[in-house]
């Protein structure tokens, strides 16, 4: 079974651009959340989506947002970038129809914002 | 959710049993306790979790205490791999599934 994939790697912006994230989860997934994790700061949630809906979303600015596609992958995308974004951003998974906490992470991407 | 504390760094000898200790003096009756690692620069990795069962799988061993105000995770036997920051996690199991909430952790650092 292949794990939650992410895409890119790496991704280098400048502050004022535009970055686009990449998800796809463990098929038979059909939930995604997305974490912050900052240099020296722990893992922060930042949304989570579940049947194509926002389910819910942590506590950062509107500029911060996301949508899950039919087959449940899953776009992040953070407008307008300042340096403080710069961080390794992580995408999990969760099955379908089960009540646990056991969410399957993928590699991360990591955003550097100069 | 529960607040836990763990403490901040452990060190273990490769090969010897690594315990992970956790204290969750608030937990609730319908809370669970999860453990996940973090191998650096990694995506976390769920291990286990329990309610007040002792659970065992592949990869380590839960030990809840009766009053469920602590747990402690068991390595078997540390491998160099098994360096990583360790998350103790406190959660309702709900049919829909929500956010972790991930705290310091603990930096277990297995030496050769």
């Amino acid at each position: 079974e292949a794990g939650v994939t992410q895409s890119p790697t790496h991704l280098i912006k400048t502050r004022g651009q535009q970055a686009t994230l990449r998800c796809s989860p463990i098929s038979g997934h059909t939930s995604v959340y997305w974490y912050q994790q900052a240099l020296g700061l722990g893992l922060q949630f930042l949304l989570w989506y579940d049947e194509g809906e926002e389910r819910n979303r942590g506590n950062f600015p509107p500029r911060f947002s996301g949508r899950q596609f039919p087959n449940y992958s899953s776009e992040l995308n953070v407008n307008a970038l300042e340096l403080e974004d710069s961080a390794l951003y992580l995408c999990a998974s969760r099955r379908r129809g089960t009540g646990g906490n056991e969410q399957y992470f993928g590699p991360g991407t990591r955003l550097t914002v100069t | 959710d529960a607040k836990t504390t763990q403490p901040p760094s452990m060190d273990c000898a490769e090969g010897r049993a690594a315990n992970l200790p956790c204290n969750h003096s608030t937990i609730s009756g319908n809370e669970y306790v999860y453990w996940y690692r973090q191998i650096h620069s990694q995506g976390p990795q769920y291990i286990i979790h329990g309610l007040k069962n002792n659970e065992t799988n592949e990869m380590a061993s839960l030990i809840i205490t009766e009053d469920r105000k602590s747990s402690t995770l068991i390595l078997p036997h540390a491998t160099l791999r098994d360096t990583a920051v360790y998350y103790c996690i406190v959660r309702v199991v709900e049919t829909s599934g929500s956010r972790l909430t991930f705290g310091e952790g603990t930096q277990l650092t297995v030496n050769p």
